[in-house]
């Protein structure tokens, strides 16, 4: 595809069950960010990937917060035992290239909402 | 730990003004900042991505610029539309070991921004 794009859009899920949100990234692309956007708020950085390494997961909150991308292009963020604060949406970027002079593309995000 | 804030936090005017929106950051160690638009239930879309050795960039009516050593950065909307109605965040990507960056953004909270016809 042409874009970064997320699946599911929206996630309604009960407190203490497990969840599971992909991330497809533009072909190509080396770099990949998750980030995660209260409501009002800007983007803050979960975790980084370079092809399949995890170079930086120091924005994950908890130990409940997991995310993978084995063969160097999708990427999933698994949340378990879903709390009520983990309400949020949550965003999926690449660039082409450890960010050097290259702007980062979004994807629109899905919406967990944890009841 | 560096912060970013972005002033005014809500912004309405008539279309066809120019505005100014303002973004400051504490930590000048930065590779590069960028600006952004978000429109309801969307991702964020690249409007503006300046180098820290740069002083300004310009696309269409958008213009930024950034003065790194006073943290300052303010992105210039000329002759604005009612389709540039919008929330506007501006991230900055900090400067890492040996002089790179690998594009750990740090955000503002975004100006939300409505132009009425």
């Amino acid at each position: 595809g042409a874009g970064v794009s997320q699946s599911p859009r929206y996630k309604v899920a009960k407190r203490g069950q497990d969840v599971a949100l992909r991330c497809d990234p533009i072909s190509g692309h080396v770099s990949l960010f998750w980030y995660q956007q209260a409501l009002g708020q800007g983007p803050e950085f979960l975790t980084y990937f370079q092809n399949e390494a995890q170079l930086d997961k120091s924005g994950l909150p908890s130990d409940r917060f997991f995310a993978e991308r084995p063969e160097g292009s999708v990427s999933t963020l698994k949340i378990q035992r879903t709390q009520q604060e983990d309400s949020a949406v949550y965003l999926c970027a690449s660039s082409l290239f450890l960010g050097l002079k290259q702007p980062q593309h979004f994807g629109d995000g899905t919406r967990l909402s944890i009841l | 730990k560096q912060e970013v804030t972005q002033i005014p936090a809500a912004l309405s005017v008539p279309e066809g003004e120019n505005l100014v929106l303002n973004c400051s950051f504490t930590d000048s160690a930065i590779y590069n900042l960028q600006w952004f638009r978000q429109d309801p239930g969307k991702g964020l879309t690249s409007l503006l991505l300046i180098q820290s050795s740069q002083r300004e960039q310009t696309s269409g009516r958008l213009n930024a610029s950034l003065d790194k050593s006073s943290g300052r950065s303010t992105l210039y909307i000329a002759a604005s539309q009612p389709g540039d109605s919008a929330t506007y965040l501006c991230a900055v990507n900090p400067l890492g070991a040996g002089g790179t960056s690998y594009g750990k953004l740090t955000f503002g909270q975004g100006t939300i921004l409505t132009v009425h016809p």
